[in-house]
């Protein structure tokens, strides 16, 4: 399978407990994203690495929330001291940067996602 | 600032056509995407529209006015299997998508 992979992908755990999240992109892509999902909404963008370089952040991002990708690789994304509005499906999506039409084309392809619940 | 709209949830019939529509408000366009997602699973992408006009792919079209801020999705001989939630998103001036809510169809026989 050469899609994009994240584990795991159920996660229960209690509030304020730390949790880890991976994501495995595709491995030609360059650009990794992590959003939030919850029920009823879209995805909602968390933070963006181009190669291993963290290029933005949303504001929905607390102190409590740290993301990496030491190798340009796969990724991870920490939560520390989850609260119950934490829980949510945690998606990750990676792309190549290319062009199409003179635009930088930006298609991204999701993993399956890690839902998680704070209890 | 972004903002996309779009409708909560539609109903059609097997075998009909449907369009969904979306508006955008964005602060540095780079083109519209569609993505389909059934409950429980991740998007899956459908169209990418960065210029005005028609897309069509298979069953699957898309349409885009960037002068009027609008696109939309037009599925077409509608199976049970297009039931799912259809994802209108901005893809902005950074590279991050900006998604609407989702429109969630319901495809009946």
């Amino acid at each position: 399978d050469t899609g994009v992979s994240q584990d795991p992908r159920h996660k229960i755990t209690k509030r304020g407990q730390n949790v880890t999240f991976r994501c495995d992109p595709i491995s030609e892509h360059n650009r990794l994203y992590w959003y939030r999902q919850t029920l009823g909404q879209g995805p909602e963008f968390l933070t963006y690495f181009q190669n291993e370089a963290q290029l933005e952040k949303s504001r929905l991002l607390s102190d409590r929330f740290s993301a990496e990708r030491p190798k340009g690789s796969f990724s991870t994304l920490e939560i520390q001291r989850t609260e119950q509005g934490d829980s949510a499906m945690y998606l990750c999506a990676s792309s190549p940067s290319g062009l199409a039409g003179g635009v930088s084309y930006n298609e991204q392809f999701f993993g399956p996602g890690t839902r998680l619940t704070v209890l | 600032g972004q903002n996309i709209d779009q409708p909560t949830e539609m109903t059609a019939t097997e075998g009909a056509i449907v369009q969904i529509n979306c508006t955008y408000q964005t602060s540095g366009f780079n083109g519209l995407f569609w993505y389909q997602q059934h409950a429980g699973e991740a998007p899956t992408f459908l169209s990418y529209n960065v210029l005005d006009g028609l897309e069509e792919k298979g069953r699957f079209s898309s349409f885009l006015s960037r002068s009027k801020g609008y696109s939309y999705l037009l599925l077409k001989e509608l199976q049970m299997k297009d039931s799912a939630s259809y994802l209108c998103a901005d893809g902005g001036a950074t590279n991050k998508l900006i998604f609407g809510t989702g429109t969630l169809l319901a495809v009946q026989p």
